[in-house]
């Protein structure tokens, strides 16, 4: 099984409100990622966990808060955000380490839009 | 700036052709994936390719990885509408994967 699920498909949300993106693995990975995409380009880092503790933050905004409750889950905690803020969000994970470990296997996104 | 340069960036072509979609660096990486994308989906892994000179073939898909581990190629045959999407080549460093800037490819049926 190498699925990464992410919940909401598509959110739809004001610059006042809060809301929050989820991610789940059990492929037993012990990495997980945050991604943010623009159409047409590539994937952009924006946090890393690694073996539940915030290992690389690309000095994404505070309105963006990462959580990792568990091995399994992964929360995207959004507050305040701008209408550039609006693009895809992707979850990865992989099992970590070199070689074939940065195999990333990413979830099918949730379509964000700030109004 | 990115680590890893993929060309074409846009490729259009006719059902029952092939492409070749390329992706160099000046660095060296432990291991290489290919992933396709079609819009508004996450990326899916077509393939690692960990040791130098490697070739690994996925039905009509070929991927070849450079001796130095710095390139790597992806070659379609008899490409089919089906193939159409955004392909990205990506290299691991340190718990990071490094993008190319991608290829759109558009196969017209």
């Amino acid at each position: 099984d190498t699925e990464v699920t992410q919940t909401p498909k598509h959110l739809v949300m004001g610059m006042t409100n809060k809301k929050s993106l989820k991610c789940e693995q059990h492929m037993g990975h012990r990495a997980m990622y945050w991604y943010k995409q623009k159409a047409k380009k590539p994937p952009e880092l924006m946090f890393v966990y690694s073996y539940e503790k915030l290992s690389i933050n690309e000095s994404v905004p505070s309105r963006f808060s990462p959580e990792c409750p568990n091995s399994s889950l992964l929360n995207l905690h959004l507050h305040a955000l701008q209408p550039e803020d609006s693009a895809l969000y992707l979850c990865a994970s992989s099992k970590g380490g070199g070689g074939p470990g940065y195999e990333q296997y990413f979830g099918p996104g949730t379509r964000l839009t700030v109004t | 700036t990115q680590l890893l340069e993929q060309s074409p960036q846009f490729l259009s072509i006719q059902e029952g052709e092939n492409l070749t979609v390329y992706c160099n660096s000046s660095s060296v990486f432990s291991s290489l994936q290919w992933y396709r994308q079609e819009p508004g989906e996450g990326p899916v892994l077509l393939v690692t390719v960990v040791t130098g000179g490697e070739v690994k073939k996925l039905k009509r898909l070929t991927f070849q990885f450079g001796d130095a581990r710095k390139d790597s190629s992806l070659h379609i045959t008899a490409a089919q509408p089906g193939d159409t999407g955004l392909y990205l080549c990506a290299g691991g460093v340190d718990y990071k994967l490094s993008f190319g800037a991608g290829t759109t490819v558009t196969v017209r049926a």
